[in-house]
């Protein structure tokens, strides 16, 4: 598609559950990040893909996080064990040819917000 | 963790006033980004200006990167209320990761 597409929109969870998030990337990008966004400021970079393999994953709370892209599917970022202080938007975005080419700019997706009660 | 610093954290103007936002972070650069997030939705990329570049324009926006004192500084001219948002400046580091200011939320007053 011609957007970055997140879904679910919300997504509530009580404490110690999972949660799964899903992100589909603009066709023919080459690049995925995931971002965590807290009390509107503060993006936190997490992961990010180039095609189905990890590029960057120093962001990532290994303990429970874990994301995946694998091909014909939705990218996921999966949180196990859910704790009070993941509760935040999460963002997805994609990047064309990548950074081999020169494109750097990053496409969003509109977040999904996580409330873990 | 956050290494960019935005000013204002705020700006409150008339419409048809430009507004001014700058921004600085630590690390050494590959690029500069600015993005907007309109209230609880999406970030939306707005300009990039190389390292190698000072200046760059685009419509009513004026982006300047002065890489020595590792700061960059957004200008909107002649604003409009639609230009209200929340403005991030993002840094690419030599890792190709973007590191985040924490904003300046622009109020455009009709």
């Amino acid at each position: 598609g011609e957007e970055v597409a997140q879904t679910p929109k919300h997504l509530v969870r009580g404490e110690g559950q999972k949660a799964k998030l899903y992100c589909a990337p603009i066709k023919g990008h080459s690049y995925v990040f995931w971002y965590q966004q807290v009390l509107k400021n503060e993006f936190k970079f997490l992961i990010s893909f180039q095609n189905e393999n990890v590029f960057d994953e120093t962001g990532m709370p290994k303990e429970r996080f874990s994301a995946k892209c694998l091909p014909n599917s939705p990218c996921s970022l999966e949180i196990q064990a859910t704790k009070l202080e993941d509760s935040a938007v999460y963002f997805c975005a994609s990047s064309p040819s990548g950074l081999a080419g020169g494109r750097y700019e990053q496409y969003f997706g509109p977040g999904t917000r996580l409330t873990v009660t | 963790s956050q290494q960019g610093e935005e000013d204002p954290q705020a700006l409150s103007i008339q419409e048809g006033e430009n507004a001014t936002m700058n921004c600085s972070y630590k690390t050494s650069i590959n690029n500069l980004q600015w993005y907007r997030q309109n209230s609880g939705r999406g970030l939306v990329h707005l300009i990039l200006i190389r390292s190698n570049e000072r200046e760059k324009h685009s419509g009513r926006l004026r982006v300047t990167l002065d890489t020595s004192k590792k700061s960059s500084s957004l200008l909107i001219t002649a604003s409009r209320a639609a230009d209200t948002a929340s403005y991030f400046c993002a840094a690419m580091d030599s890792n190709y990761q973007l590191i985040w200011g924490a904003g300046t939320k622009l109020i455009i007053k009709p």
